[in-house]
């Protein structure tokens, strides 16, 4: 089965925009769509990307998602960042079987 | 309003074993692929299994597979899973979550969570 990398923390300033990629180390990135689910502490995760690049309704157009074939990695966006982004972000994909698999997660911090 | 309760977390023994529940509400229950996930303290997102929306597809991680079994009733709109032999490593909190899209043979992501219930595995 294949592994998807993220950086383990991300830190940026409110207003900014931020971008955390997730790898996939065999098989192509575009083979099987990516998800990103932010979890807040102590609080269920919550998706805000699905099939690449799809916002869920009731997820700001802040956020937006993108795969890139040529580093075989999806990334995830953030603009004006406010301190309720902070949190938890994971990415996850599948493989041909349909098995799940999860990024390791990265913290974000808005400073 | 999408609904996701989780419960039958509890502690037990090395090579005991927990049955867990999910009751949903909120939507068309029989039309969803569904999904358990687990987080380990401190840890990160680890899926568990998926079952169709009529029950007769299954997938289960490889760390899992063999003892724990996915279940559901679409009379009563609950997601189970059998959770058998155990292990220290299979402590984590428990979330159930449901598939994005109706009608399709397998959840390939989850748009909704429960609270998740927490289950120890320790002597």
């Amino acid at each position: 089965n294949f592994m998807l990398t993220q950086p383990h923390s991300v830190s940026e300033s409110p207003g900014k925009t931020v971008t955390i990629s997730c790898t996939r180390n065999s098989g192509s990135i575009v083979s099987n769509y990516v998800q990103w689910y932010h979890q807040r502490p102590g609080s269920s995760p919550i998706i805000v990307i699905h099939e690449d690049n799809e916002r869920p309704s009731g997820v700001p157009d802040r956020f937006s998602g993108s795969v890139d074939s040529s580093s075989n990695s999806a990334s995830l966006s953030i603009s004006g960042l406010t301190a309720e982004d902070e949190g938890d972000y994971y990415c996850q994909s599948y493989d041909s079987d349909n098995l799940w698999v999860f990024g390791g997660g990265t913290r974000l911090t808005v400073l | 309003e999408v609904q996701l309760l989780e419960s039958g977390g509890d502690l037990a023994q090395p090579g005991g074993s927990l049955r867990l529940s999910c009751a949903a509400s909120g939507f068309t229950f029989s039309f969803y692929a569904m999904a358990w996930v687990r987080q380990a303290p401190g840890r990160g997102l680890s899926w568990v299994a998926t079952i169709s929306g009529a029950g007769g597809r299954t997938h289960y991680a490889d760390s899992v597979k063999g003892r724990f079994t996915v279940s559901r009733d679409n009379f009563d709109n609950t997601l189970y899973l059998q959770m058998d032999s155990l292990k220290v490593d299979d402590t984590a909190v428990y979330y159930c979550a449901k598939g994005v899209k109706p009608k399709v043979v397998t959840a390939l992501a989850a748009d909704s969570w429960g609270q998740g219930t927490l289950v120890t595995v320790s002597s």
